[in-house]
């Protein structure tokens, strides 16, 4: 088991470009999540899904979209990156989120930069 | 907004000392996760406390849930330097969403 993937590593973008950040799961898990992390500020939620198909708006969404086309991928996409996003991304994945919340599983992350 | 504060920010301590790091929130949470993350790593789930009073043990780490579940506790006795990494607390919320607090740098010296 591979657990949770995520490509590429590091990516260096210029402000206005565009990328996709690309998250898979094999451990047949119904909710997917992506997540900034920035110095002193712990994990901010962007987008999740809690299944195939379906995606919802986190804390931070502005900037940033999401596609879960197959249960195993969560895309997510910056279609015009500004330096405000330069960061650590970490998707996640876990099988429930009821009646308590089950174990977050994630990625080794992407940092990003935006010159 | 549900936020979770954790204290301190970065705690440096040697070999064999214990320690106390914590979570505090104003809001009520029906449960929190402890995470442990290394550098460059994602977090990897710790604990997850669910009851109000809730005590587990992990070897050496303690975890405790405040009786009005608005605030948790991480004590290790006789820390190592394989502790050292970066602590962070996630409350859960009715939304399918884990608040997370900023967490706590903690560096073991041998």
């Amino acid at each position: 088991n591979a657990g949770v993937t995520q490509t590429p590593k590091f990516r260096v973008l210029k402000t206005g470009q565009s990328m996709t950040l690309l998250c898979a799961q094999d451990m047949n898990h119904e909710y997917m999540y992506w997540y900034r992390q920035d110095p002193g500020m712990g994990l901010r939620l962007i987008h999740y899904s809690v299944g195939e198909g379906t995606t919802a708006k986190g804390e931070v969404p502005d900037g940033y979209n999401v596609s879960r086309l197959k249960k195993q991928n969560f895309l997510l996409g910056l279609e015009s990156a500004a330096p405000s996003q330069t960061s650590v991304y970490f998707c996640a994945s876990s099988y429930s989120f009821y009646p308590d919340p089950y174990e977050q599983y994630f990625g080794p992350g992407t940092r990003l930069t935006v010159t | 907004t549900q936020l979770l504060e954790q204290s301190p920010q970065f705690l440096s301590i040697q070999e064999g000392e214990n320690l106390t790091v914590y979570c505090n929130s104003s809001s009520v949470f029906s449960s929190l996760q402890w995470y442990r993350q290394e550098p460059g790593e994602g977090p990897v789930l710790l604990v997850t406390v669910v009851t109000g009073g809730e005590v587990k043990k992990l070897k050496r780490l303690t975890f405790q849930f405040g009786d009005a579940r608005k605030d948790s506790s991480l004590h290790i006795t006789a820390a190592q330097p394989g502790d050292t990494g970066l602590y962070l607390c996630a409350g859960a919320d009715s939304n399918y969403q884990l608040i997370w607090g900023a967490g706590t740098k903690l560096i073991i010296k041998p």
